[in-house]
């Protein structure tokens, strides 16, 4: 149980171009959705913390209009990374929990983004 | 901000040995987890230890948790060219989860 997918795997795009990032649930509802992204040979770097039905909560240093994020329902949220760049290049894996304290977190494949 | 510190950072160890990987963290979290990620690949969960002296083994790992030390390890018993990958720990308060810098293992045969 506890399957989250992303989707999709591997996207390469131009420079200006926005890209859609999609996680889902498949098995659970998660009410908190978590966006991360990892740069080559680095640990995880939490984004932004999403709840079903509000406003995502962006970490210090992540523009919000830029990595513009919906979880509209409890089983999807979205990541659009808007105008995208050369430095946007990265990894980016979703997570999902039931919503409860201290549940574990249970991570999609991950999206690979390369912005040429 | 919970601060989640690993070492070493590369490890290099040959196959047969033993060794220890440390996760040190900054709060007073008493939930520490252990996640692997291999090239290219997401994250993939190993354990979850729940409480102070939590002792938890799979195969050739097995993790500890000491929450007054606020440490936890994992040990790798008679390591094998399979176990070659990035291991991460991870802690948390409420929801929010830190994760460590990350421990690059590689095991030569």
């Amino acid at each position: 149980g506890a399957v989250v997918s992303q989707h999709p795997s591997r996207v390469i795009c131009k420079s200006g171009t926005s890209v859609k990032i999609e996680c889902r649930s498949l098995d659970f509802q998660a009410t908190t959705m978590f966006w991360y992204r990892q740069f080559p040979k680095q640990s995880l770097m939490l984004m932004a913390t999403s709840n079903e039905g509000s406003k995502a909560t962006y970490e210090q240093g992540v523009e919000k209009d830029k990595f513009l994020i919906n979880h509209a329902s409890l089983t999807l949220s979205t990541l659009t990374v808007t105008s995208a760049h050369p430095e946007d290049s990265s990894f980016y894996i979703c997570s999902a929990t039931l919503g409860k304290h201290n549940q574990p977190q249970h991570f999609g494949d991950g999206t690979r983004l390369s912005i040429l | 901000e919970l601060k989640v510190e690993q070492n070493p950072l590369f490890l290099s160890m040959q196959e047969g040995k033993n060794y220890t990987i440390y996760c040190n963290y900054s709060t007073t979290s008493d939930r520490l987890y252990w996640y692997r990620q291999d090239p290219g690949k997401s994250l993939e969960s190993l354990f979850v230890l729940l409480s102070n002296g939590a002792v938890k083994q799979e195969g050739r790992l097995m993790a500890s948790l000491d929450t007054k030390a606020r440490l936890s390890t994992l040990h790798i018993t008679a390591a094998v060219h399979d176990l070659s990958a990035t291991y991460f720990c991870a802690s948390n308060t409420g929801n929010q989860f830190y994760f460590g810098t990350g421990t690059s293992l590689t095991v030569i045969p």
